[in-house]
């Protein structure tokens, strides 16, 4: 079935050093693939995505790679500051063009001033 | 529009009650979905919505949710007899066609956190 692993479930860094998630999916149909942060008691908010035909992306202080051979992405986050503190989801778009997202377990980053 | 939004905020039952839960979305979004998140843990699908037709379900959604979406806009999920484990956040979102082969990005609402006692 379709699923998503991510690692590490968790991760603590010190403010400016860099953090790097990773998710692996089983689904080669997958052709989306967004990373949303959620903040204690908010929505999950998207901050970045890449799509299949993409295999880098970068925005400020934060990029996304894929590997689509190994089906593999990650996300980078440069020079982290202490409001980058928060849980951090990847996902993977299912089949079908429906926009179903399939998450991984997150990854709560905690950045040390 | 300011989003995506999601009433009540929090819900306390007892365990046989029924709930019902609402969503609106943003407007000229199309696609709506609705997740359940337990904590510690990613997002779980439940069922999606085009317009008004509900085109997908997920097998981990037995007899007793049921979710419309009537004329295409808001849309609400009822849980009927509930139980201590369907105790969780209830995520709304919504998002916009894909274009060609590519979805769109959710916007997600605040949620509806359910506690069965």
């Amino acid at each position: 079935g379709e699923n998503v692993e991510q690692h590490p479930s968790t991760l603590s860094v010190q403010e400016g050093d860099s953090a790097v998630i990773k998710c692996t999916y089983s689904d080669s149909a997958s052709n989306y693939f967004p990373w949303y942060k959620q903040e204690l008691g908010k929505r999950p908010q998207l901050i970045i995505d890449i799509r299949s035909n993409v295999g880098e992306k970068k925005d400020q202080r934060i990029a996304v790679t894929l590997n689509k051979t190994a089906k593999h992405f990650s996300l980078h986050i440069t020079e982290t500051q202490p409001e980058d503190s928060a849980v951090y989801f990847c996902a993977a778009s299912g089949s079908g063009n429906t926009g179903k997202l399939i998450f991984g377990q997150g990854t709560t980053l905690q950045v040390k001033p | 529009d300011t989003g995506v939004s999601q009433n009540p905020r929090h819900k306390i039952t007892k365990r046989g009650q029924n709930v019902t839960f609402r969503c609106d979305p943003i407007s000229e979004h199309n696609r709506l979905y609705w997740y359940r998140q337990t904590l510690g843990q990613g997002p779980e699908f439940l069922t999606y919505f085009q317009n008004e037709a509900q085109l997908e379900k997920s097998r981990l959604l037995s007899d007793r949710f049921s979710a419309e979406r009537p004329k295409g806009s808001f849309s609400t999920l009822e849980i009927q007899r509930t139980e201590q484990g369907d105790s969780a956040m209830y995520l709304c979102a919504s998002s916009l066609d894909g274009r060609g082969a590519y979805p769109y990005g959710y916007t997600f609402g605040s949620g509806t956190r359910l506690t069965v006692v």
